[in-house]
């Protein structure tokens, strides 16, 4: 396995439009984690998921995010009508429900709202 | 409510000597506790990890942190710096909730190494 992957790793688009990434995690994985880190800060937290279902799901998370694993395997996060204040590198990671929560992330997708 | 404080958004040491970043913070619940590091254009990766063992962690590439209950403190250290340690650090909460896990991330340390 080659890890957790993300696509596209890069994303430009103009504000109003909608853009949506895709993760793929580690394939034993049951744990899927969405994060959003800006420039100079730690993740911050969107999204979490065991196999397919949403169990959490941060406050600060607009109506214009949503985010799906319909199968329990790959994950998509849909941001609709962007504006700028979305430009951030979005993070996804996964972990085994074995305890301990170790997650392993991967390399991110970087949106800029132009 | 989670949170994670990182003492310090830059430390700046000088080859082979001790490297001390300063992690607190607060959970309801006794949590797990970790340490990533993000070099420059690459993924998080986890260098050790906090789930209720010993309360000294050995991690990879020779860093540790110690959990203190009393002071709600998990810093992490390293002996002896190297040229490659030069990298940003989180420190990171999970707890349990109601819904499942929930990590919250520190700002961020980054980590200067001089020659």
């Amino acid at each position: 396995d080659t890890g957790v992957s993300q696509n596209p790793r890069h994303k430009i688009t103009k504000r109003g439009q909608n853009v949506t990434f895709r993760c793929d995690p580690i394939s034993e994985h049951n744990r899927l984690y969405w994060y959003r880190q800006t420039l100079g800060q730690g993740p911050e937290f969107l999204t979490y998921f065991q196999n397919e279902a949403q169990l959490e799901k941060s406050r600060l998370l607009s109506d214009r995010f949503s985010a799906e694993r319909p199968k329990g395997s790959f994950s998509t996060l849909e941001i609709q009508r962007t504006e700028q204040g979305d430009s951030a590198m979005y993070l996804c990671a996964s972990s085994v429900d074995t305890g301990g929560d170790e997650q392993y992330f991967g390399p991110g997708t970087r949106l800029t709202v132009t | 409510a989670q949170s994670v404080t990182q003492l310090g958004s830059h430390v700046s040491v000088s080859e082979g000597a001790l490297v001390l970043l300063r992690c607190n913070y607060s959970s309801s619940v006794p949590p797990y506790l970790f340490w990533y590091v993000q070099y420059p254009n690459q993924g998080l990766q986890l260098l050790l990890k906090y789930t209720s063992a010993a309360t000294l962690v050995k991690g990879i590439n020779g860093f540790e942190a110690e959990f203190k209950k009393s002071e709600t403190s998990f810093h992490l250290t390293k002996p002896s710096a190297h040229m490659s340690d030069a990298a940003e650090y989180f420190c990171a909460v999970s707890d349990l909730t109601t819904g499942g896990f929930k990590t919250i991330f520190g700002a961020g340390t980054r980590l200067f190494v001089k020659a």
